[in-house]
This record gives C-alpha cells, structure tokens and sequence, in this order.
C-alpha cells in the first residue's frame, strides 16, 4: 500500500513549456486534490475532484489544468510555465465518506518545479 | 472554519511524552477537530481527528475538553523523527475542500 505518489519529484522548465505532473493513489479515495505550497506560505488549493470524471476549480486555478480519467489518477497540467507558477506541488486524497473523513487528507512526498 | 490559537513553539525531550495544546473557544457542535503535521520539505500528515470523545490511533492520542473549548494531541513517546510543525483545524466536515493550515506549533525533539 504505498499511498500517495507522485512523479516527477523534480522537473526544471522553461517559461513557456509545459508539462503533466501524475498522482496516483491506491486507496480507493473517491476525492482527490491538488495543492501548492510557495516559501513560508501555508497550502492553496488548485484543483479538485470528487469522482472519477469530475473536477472543480480551487482557489487558484490560473494557468491550470486537470484531468480526473480514471479513479485512482489526478493529472496536473501548466500549459504554458511561468516563473510564478516555481512551487512545490502537492496532491492529496481522501476517502470523500462522512463520519470526519471528507477531511482526512492524505498528502503525496510533493513535486518541486522551478520555472526559469 | 473556527479560529484556533497554538503556541509558536515547543521543546521535548526524546522518550517523553509531546503534549501539544490548541484553543478553539469558538467552535460550534457540528465541528471536527484535525491534527496534521509538516516535517520540513514534506507533504503534510493526517495525525488524528475527533469530534467530542477522546481519539486514540497508533500515532498520537486526542483529548478534547468537555466544553469542547480545547483539545490536546499527545504524542507517548516522542522521537526525532516526530520534529515537525504541528497544525490544529477545526471545521465543519465537507463544507470547503482546501485545508487551511494556520501557523502550528513547531515541536523541536531534542536528543
């Protein structure tokens, strides 16, 4: 049971370029999430779903996309990579079940993305 | 989600037992309270989390006051490995998806 993964662990782009950041979990979580944590500052919610096939905007979205095919896979997507997008990226799930478990999130070992 | 306050920072020895307090004077009845923690360059970690009774798992031990006013995470037997910066979140359960991590506690283990 390895949990969350998340891959690549480091990935430097050019401004423009784009790129996939892949999570996967092997729980069975029905929600799943995608952070961003910048230097000193607390985690901001990029992207979320609640199901296979689904996906709701977070609190910033910009510059993002993602993609939810299958249960166990939530895709990241920077279209075009800025510099203000450098940040490390976390994806989270949980089991989207009541009983204080909506909010069991567990995280993923993180991506760290420098944007030149 | 209610205001929590937690000290800035907190030392223990290795082998002692970490008691980790938060206040929450404001929470309403339908509030859970949520204990994660970040080791530094980390994701963070879901410790525990518990509604009215006191909690307990293979991690760390939840103790919420009566008035449901404070709680307390304790770790038994605190190691190295459990230096880390300690957030106390109350909230109502599938309101809003995004945690918010307020300052923490950063508990120093120290040998």
């Amino acid at each position: 049971n390895a949990g969350v993964t998340q891959t690549p662990k480091f990935r430097v782009l050019k401004t423009g370029q784009s790129m996939t950041l892949l999570c996967a979990q092997d729980m069975n979580h029905e929600y799943m999430y995608w952070y961003r944590q910048d230097p000193g500052m607390g985690l901001r919610l990029i992207h979320y779903s609640v199901g296979e096939g689904t996906t709701a905007k977070g609190e910033v979205p910009d510059g993002y996309n993602v993609s939810r095919l299958k249960k166990q896979n939530f895709l990241l997507g920077l279209e075009s990579a800025a510099p203000s997008q450098t940040s490390v990226y976390f994806c989270a799930s949980s089991t989207g079940l009541a009983g204080g478990n909506q909010d069991t999130q567990y995280f993923g070992p993180g991506t760290r993305l420098t944007v030149l | 989600d209610a205001k929590t306050t937690q000290p800035t920072s907190m030392d223990c020895a290795e082998g002692r037992a970490a008691n980790l307090p938060c206040n929450h004077s404001t929470i309403s009845g339908n509030e859970y309270v949520y204990w994660y923690r970040q080791i530094h360059s980390q994701g963070p970690q879901y410790i525990i989390h518990g509604l009215k009774n006191n909690e307990t798992n293979e991690m760390a031990s939840l103790i919420i006051t009566e008035d449901r006013k404070s709680s307390t995470l304790i770790l038994p037997h605190a190691t190295l490995r459990d230096t880390a910066v300690y957030y106390c979140i109350v909230r109502v359960e599938g309101v809003n998806p995004r945690l918010t991590f307020g300052e923490g506690t950063q508990l120093t283990v120290n040998p």
